[in-house]
């Protein structure tokens, strides 16, 4: 029972490099988000997705992009990284948008130096 | 404005002792859902508790209770008996419609317990 598995775990990138993280789940949920973690700023969701060909913007859009071509996958790139994108990210799924159980990846940290 | 606000960057707290983090939440519908998150420093999220708008009782899990006052938008978790694995960063969620009609999760800044021997 593997849940939510993001790849990878650590990834350092040079500025202006692109990057693709991916969010796998086995779980058949129809939600899935992305959210990046700061410190002394919570979790903030980037994109989300309400279903396979559906995604849409979160709190924290800029500079990202998301698809998701099939359910059980949510991938986040980075086209041009920034030192400003240095940061945890964690993908989460959940079964609808009304209950009570979302699933969290582990997490990748990234640095963009 | 914030949606969710945690007030206390920092708690301390002995062991075996019992502790309150506070959230207050911001929302203008009648339908949402309240969470608390446990994050210890190996990074996982580990779901805690949740609390319904609409359910009339607090929730409960083991040591964890919700003191839900809706009129004030106040849901603070309780821990009960403090454990020395209870260390950790601690943050309240709220499930709620966004502009796009679908429910999306918004979290605090969170409040980092440090539980003493």
């Amino acid at each position: 029972n593997a849940g939510v598995t993001q790849t990878p775990k650590f990834r350092v990138l040079k500025t202006g490099q692109s990057m693709t993280l991916l969010c796998a789940q086995d779980m058949n949920h129809e939600y899935m988000y992305w959210y990046r973690q700061d410190p002394g700023m919570g979790l903030r969701l980037i994109h989300y997705s309400v279903g396979e060909g559906t995604t849409a913007k979160g709190e924290v859009p800029d500079g990202y992009n998301v698809s998701r071509l099939k359910k059980q996958n949510f991938l986040l790139g980075l086209e041009s990284a920034a030192p400003s994108q240095t940061s945890v990210y964690f993908c989460a799924s959940s079964y609808s948008g009304q209950g009570r159980r979302y699933t969290f990846g582990s997490g990748t940290r990234l640095t963009v130096v | 404005a914030q949606k969710i606000t945690q007030t206390q960057p920092g708690m301390f707290v002995q062991e075996k002792e019992a502790v309150t983090l506070d959230c207050t939440y911001d929302t203008s519908d009648q339908s949402y859902g309240l969470f608390w998150y446990k994050q210890p420093s190996s990074g996982e999220m580990i779901f805690l508790i949740y609390q319904g708008s609409y359910d009339e009782q607090n929730a409960t899990e083991g040591r964890y209770s919700l003191n839900f006052q809706k009129a004030r938008k106040s849901a603070n978790l309780v821990i009960s008996a403090s454990q020395l694995g209870d260390s950790a960063m601690y943050f309240c969620a709220m499930r709620e419609p966004s502009n796009s009609g679908y429910s999306t999760l918004t979290f605090g800044k969170g409040t980092m317990l440090l539980v003493s021997p």
